[in-house]
């Protein structure tokens, strides 16, 4: 069965740091995602991306953070002048157009800013 | 406003008992989707089971079911026969439409179940 894969699966940065945390969807999918779960919280909305652009974002999603979908396949986050409280498991996400079928994620990306 | 709310913060079953995990919902759209996700101790999001606003039955996949009462905007996972590697975090989700298909999370339970 496909899936979505995260690269890497821990990354630990100087604050102050840029980071940026990959992601490969399922290859006919339209929709992808970014969500963040800061330890022991819920799972937090980002940002979505449909057709080269963002379709949304959350107030979270600010200046610091952006998105890429730079060669058809990988979907990055990059995060610029990581602060502590970017501490963080950042999942990837990606759906169809289909609305009963799940959104698929990723093993997610656990931050450490040191 | 909380969009998802789940009550319970932590739940004990014994093995191979049924238990109900809590989720009431709060949207004025009509079309929505519900989710369960379970996450365990290593982290990742594993979909569980889907229903849609719009069903006429409830949502079943293999143990796990799904009591949706539309009226009380109540969508209760049910697992039935718990094993041992049920104990995770459940997470309940809800994608509106007209909204990118973003899904809103409810702040999980965590279930363990005892031997």
């Amino acid at each position: 069965e496909p899936e979505v894969t995260q690269t890497p699966s821990h990354q630990v940065t100087q604050m102050g740091q840029e980071v940026i945390l990959r992601c490969v969807p399922i290859s006919n999918h339209l929709y992808f995602y970014w969500y963040r779960q800061i330890l022991g919280q819920k799972v937090e909305f980002l940002v979505s991306f449909y057709n080269n652009e963002i379709s949304e974002k959350s107030e979270i999603f600010d200046d610091q953070f952006s998105v890429e979908r730079p060669d058809g396949s990988n979907f990055t986050l990059k995060i610029r002048s990581t602060k502590l409280e970017d501490s963080a498991m950042y999942f990837c996400a990606s759906g169809d157009l289909e609305s009963n079928q799940p959104q698929h994620f990723g093993d997610g990306t656990r931050l450490s800013i040191l | 406003a909380q969009k998802i709310t789940q009550t319970q913060p932590g739940m004990f079953v014994q093995e191979k008992e049924a238990v109900t995990l809590d989720c009431t919902y709060d949207t004025s759209d009509p079309s929505y989707g519900l989710f369960w996700y379970k996450q365990p101790s290593s982290g990742e999001m594993i979909f569980l089971i889907y229903q849609g606003s719009y069903d006429q039955q409830n949502a079943t996949e293999g143990r796990y079911s799904l009591n949706f009462q539309k009226a009380r905007k109540s969508a209760n996972l049910v697992i039935s026969a718990s094993q041992l590697g049920d104990s995770a975090m459940y997470f309940c989700a809800m994608r509106e439409s007209g909204s990118s298909y973003k899904l809103i999370f409810g702040s999980g339970t965590r279930l363990l179940v005892r031997p």
